[in-house]
């Protein structure tokens, strides 16, 4: 039972325009929303988060909205650059003792072509 | 920024072998985690330690065992490989606060034959 879904498993995208990436979530308990990239051969690097009691956040290039009531957070790089290119995982955690512990989905696949 | 050091970073054993996977931070986070990871697939959480002397089963069933002696230390060993062990291995550390991101080394890539 996968309690955070990332449904587009690859996307390309021109160099310069937005790329957006989407996910979605069914576990009502979750209140803290990250971002992950990560590189072939590579750790996952940390991007960006959100909690629950806020909508979007902001950091340079890359911002990210939640819609709690759909259960959906997305994210959005703008403008694309070819670094960006790599596999973009979503991630969830849950209030109390055990809060770090994070849920992922399957990772989206990001191609930014110059 | 975060130092968290795993060794080795690509491992081919036979089936029956001991291994053990080491995984090291230099910040002195409390909490530390494996998570492991197939070719596509999500990551899925192991094992995890609240600190010295602490460990807790992940989501993800794994015949793995993990120690926690020294704050900076969580190594990971498998008693008996088998191919179905073969996958990625993450170490992960974090404060230990809900916002705390989690900062992860670069991956023992494990395949056993």
């Amino acid at each position: 039972d996968q309690q955070v879904k990332q449904n587009s498993p690859s996307l390309s995208v021109q160099e310069g325009r937005i790329s957006i990436l989407n996910c979605d979530y069914t576990n009502s308990m979750f209140d803290y929303f990250l971002w992950y990239k990560k590189y072939p051969a590579e750790g996952p690097t940390f991007l960006i988060s959100i909690s629950s009691i806020k909508d979007k956040n902001e950091d340079g290039r890359f911002t990210v909205f939640l819609n709690k009531s759909a259960k959906h957070l997305s994210l959005h790089i703008v403008p694309s650059q070819p670094g960006d290119s790599a596999v973009y995982f979503c991630a969830a955690s849950g209030i109390g003792a055990a809060g770090n512990k994070l849920t992922f989905g399957g990772g989206t696949r990001v191609l930014v072509k110059p | 920024e975060a130092d968290i050091y795993q060794t080795p970073r690509y491992l081919v054993i036979g089936t029956g072998k001991k291994i053990t996977l080491e995984c090291s931070q230099t910040m002195g986070h409390d909490k530390m985690y494996w998570y492991q990871q197939d070719p596509g697939m999500e990551l899925h959480l192991i094992h995890y330690s609240y600190g010295v002397n602490s460990t807790e089963k992940g989501d993800l069933s794994s015949e793995s065992t993990v120690s926690r002696i020294r704050t900076e230390h969580f190594p990971l060993t498998l008693e008996s490989a088998r191919p179905s062990h073969t996958s990625q291995y993450l170490c992960a550390s974090s404060w230990d606060r809900v916002d705390s991101p989690l900062h992860f080394g670069n991956g023992t890539r494990l395949t056993v034959t």
